[in-house]
């Protein structure tokens, strides 16, 4: 069984720039996380998907995060514009469905914004 | 305001002895633990995961303990190996949410 894919596995860009990120869940899997992790934090959750509706965005910055999951399978996070402090590994996971407690994480997405 | 905490950012143990990682919560809502481990360049992969219900939860040489009156969880890991070297998280969940509040994370090193 494939695991999540994440990619690019690594981006810099300065900052007030654009990026985005691509996240492909494990096959059949309704739900789908992105979280941030900051240098010596644990992972943050940024929102959660379940087939293609949002469950929980409460802690997405929205004024310059966005994030589509349009067929429910693969998702994107975008951020735009970049600051200093989106500097960290963003993470997706997924799950077999939002009632599942084991999530399956992807090799995350190293950002550093100069 | 850190809801789950692991307060050792590092751990050295030799192979072959006992390893015990803690965490503490402070949210008396959160009912479902689990610990997740990480390599260097890779995501957390699940280890094992405790309700509130059970204090404790075994899984070959790793164990959970849950402590509800302290609010505390422990992760045993007997024998210790080299390969368990990684980063270890807990992470906390309150009942029907299905988000996880995770802790800052503790490396261990096994040495040989």
């Amino acid at each position: 069984e494939a695991g999540v894919a994440q990619s690019p596995r690594y981006k810099i860009i300065e900052k007030r720039q654009s990026v985005a990120f691509w996240c492909n869940p494990i096959s059949g899997h309704a739900t789908l996380y992105w979280y941030q992790q900051i240098l010596g934090q644990g992972p943050k959750l940024l929102i959660q998907f379940q087939n293609n509706g949002v469950v929980d965005d409460s802690q997405l910055p929205k004024d310059r995060f966005s994030a589509e999951r349009l067929k429910g399978v693969d998702s994107t996070l975008k951020i735009q514009p970049a600051k200093l402090e989106d500097s960290a590994v963003y993470l997706c996971a997924s799950s077999l469905d939002h009632s599942s407690y084991e999530q399956y994480f992807g090799p995350g997405t190293r950002l550093t914004v100069t | 305001d850190q809801q789950v905490k692991q307060n050792s950012p590092s751990l050295s143990v030799q192979e072959g002895r006992i390893s015990i990682l803690n965490c503490d919560y402070t949210n008396s809502m959160f009912d479902y633990f689990l610990w997740y481990k990480k390599y260097p360049a890779e995501g957390p992969t699940f280890l094992i995961s405790i309700s509130s219900i059970k204090d404790k939860n075994e899984d070959g040489r790793f164990t959970v303990f849950l402590n509800k009156s302290a609010k505390h969880l422990s992760l045993h890991i007997v024998p210790s190996q080299p390969g368990d070297s990684a980063v270890y998280f807990c992470a906390a969940s309150v009942r029907g949410t299905y988000k996880y509040i995770f802790g800052t994370g503790t490396r261990l090193k096994v040495l040989a």
